[in-house]
């Protein structure tokens, strides 16, 4: 079974924080790891994605990997009201499917 | 580009009806993906398909859950008949290739009563 877990939250920041989002998974055929953000009514939308061990930055997010302790995180900087969602990690081997975790939703209150 | 195309949004159903979606993906994208996503969890994995091909229906419940994708371009989801835990979000999304990101589609979101 390829898992991949989430603290379902919610993580309530206040804005302007850092908020902190974390994931792990079991299958360490797993090679690509992906950020979606998922609004409420909405469909997931996808924000990060990270190969290789170390850090992604892209704008006020930065994606990490490690993938010795098989652990992949999310930061949002500068948390904006707009950031609150909740934000789907996920992960897979090279030409299959995505495996998602369940979700954490993220607060951010002004 | 255009996005991931899907229909309907919204579709309300009894018990033991059956029902049918429809996804247009990326002009393109080869992979197509078909998910289900129940209140409060994350998208689970239907089936896959390259092209017009099948690369993995594992957890698509065969006895009551069928998917075509005719000339490797739309896909059509079908329920029959349907429960009252198929109760989701059916969500379809494409990959283009040498990229595994997915764009996801609006939704369909199934009600059955």
């Amino acid at each position: 079974q390829k898992e991949v877990e989430q603290n379902s939250g919610p993580l309530s920041v206040p804005e302007g924080a850092i908020a902190s989002l974390n994931c792990t998974y079991s299958d360490r055929g797993s090679q690509s790891f992906f950020w979606y953000r998922q609004y409420s009514g909405k469909s997931p939308e996808l924000i990060m994605s990270i190969y290789s061990n170390g850090d992604k930055e892209d704008g006020r997010f930065t994606a990490q990997l490690n993938k010795a302790s098989q652990y992949v995180s999310l930061l949002i900087r500068d948390s904006q009201p707009s950031d609150s969602a909740t934000y789907l990690c996920a992960g897979g081997d090279s030409g299959y499917a995505l495996n998602f975790g369940k979700g954490t939703s993220l607060l951010v209150t002004p | 580009e255009a996005g991931v195309a899907q229909s309907p949004r919204y579709k309300i159903i009894e018990k033991r009806q059956s029902v049918a979606f429809w996804c247009n993906p990326i002009s393109g994208h080869a992979t197509l993906y078909w998910y289900q996503q129940i209140l409060g969890q994350g998208p689970k994995l239907l089936i896959q398909f390259q092209n017009n091909g099948v690369v993995d229906d594992s957890q698509l419940p065969k006895d009551r859950f069928s998917a075509e994708r005719l000339k490797g371009v739309d896909s059509t989801l079908k329920i029959q008949p349907a429960k009252l835990e198929d109760s989701a979000v059916y969500l379809c999304a494409s990959r283009a290739p040498g990229n595994y990101g997915y764009t996801f589609g609006s939704g369909t979101r199934l009600t059955v009563v």
